[in-house]
């Protein structure tokens, strides 16, 4: 069994300030992560995904997340927040068994100017 | 090309009418996915297939039929909805496994009136 656990439902940043976005999952087997945006109204975008190779992953637009297996987290943070990244969050993790992902409630994200 | 085409963009239906939604990807993905998205809520799973056969039905109701009738193109039919399907359905391919992160397409926004 998988599931993923976002601990914060709504973020609210300065803009050009640090935004962090915290994950804690649980699987029963070596997991795939991955971090997933979806803007007002639109598809998800994979922000990036970690696979069991490198412990710090950087994605696009400037967002990495780091893998530690101690904590079962897998955190998202991005050194400086633009309007532009003001969306809804999710992160997501597959335990390889089967085809099926278990997304996170998901986080909203608001950037104040 | 790296992306998920759906169409229509939005759809209204009526309680009493059929139609269909179609999703269509080049990337040579062999598992092909129909997702439900609720405001404010993260998505979730209905079919998948994989080498155009289905192989997961998360027990939806009868009234939504997928087909995949090659392995670029994966349809929704829907017949008879409810008011409380109207939703974001979302189409998602990925490779025969999911280590490389789906691909999602920017979905059809359906309401049943």
């Amino acid at each position: 069994a998988q599931s993923v656990t976002q601990l914060d439902s709504h973020v609210s940043v300065s803009e050009g300030t640090p935004v962090l976005l915290r994950c804690n999952y649980s699987s029963s087997y070596s997991p795939s992560l991955f971090w997933y945006v979806q803007h007002p109204n639109k598809g998800l975008q994979l922000l990036l995904k970690y696979t069991s190779a490198a412990t710090l992953v950087k994605g696009i637009n400037g967002f990495e997340a780091e893998f530690k297996k101690s904590e079962t987290s897998f955190h998202l943070t991005k050194p400086s927040a633009h309007m532009s990244d003001a969306a809804e969050y999710f992160c997501v993790v597959s335990d390889r068994v089967d085809y099926k992902l278990s997304f996170g409630a998901g986080t909203t994200v608001t950037v104040r100017a | 090309d790296t992306e998920v085409t759906q169409t229509p963009k939005h759809l209204v239906m009526g309680m009493t009418n059929k139609k269909s939604l179609k999703c269509e990807q080049h990337m040579g993905h062999r598992a092909m996915y129909w997702y439900k998205q609720k405001a404010k809520k993260p998505p979730e799973l209905m079919f998948v297939y994989s080498y155009e056969k289905l192989s997961i039905n998360e027990s939806v109701p009868s009234r939504f039929s997928p087909e995949c009738p090659n392995s670029s193109l994966l349809n929704l039919h829907l017949h008879a909805l409810q008011p409380e399907d109207s939703a974001l359905y979302l189409c998602a391919s990925s490779q025969e496994t999911e280590i490389y992160g789906y691909t999602f397409g920017s979905g059809t926004r359906l309401t049943v009136v």
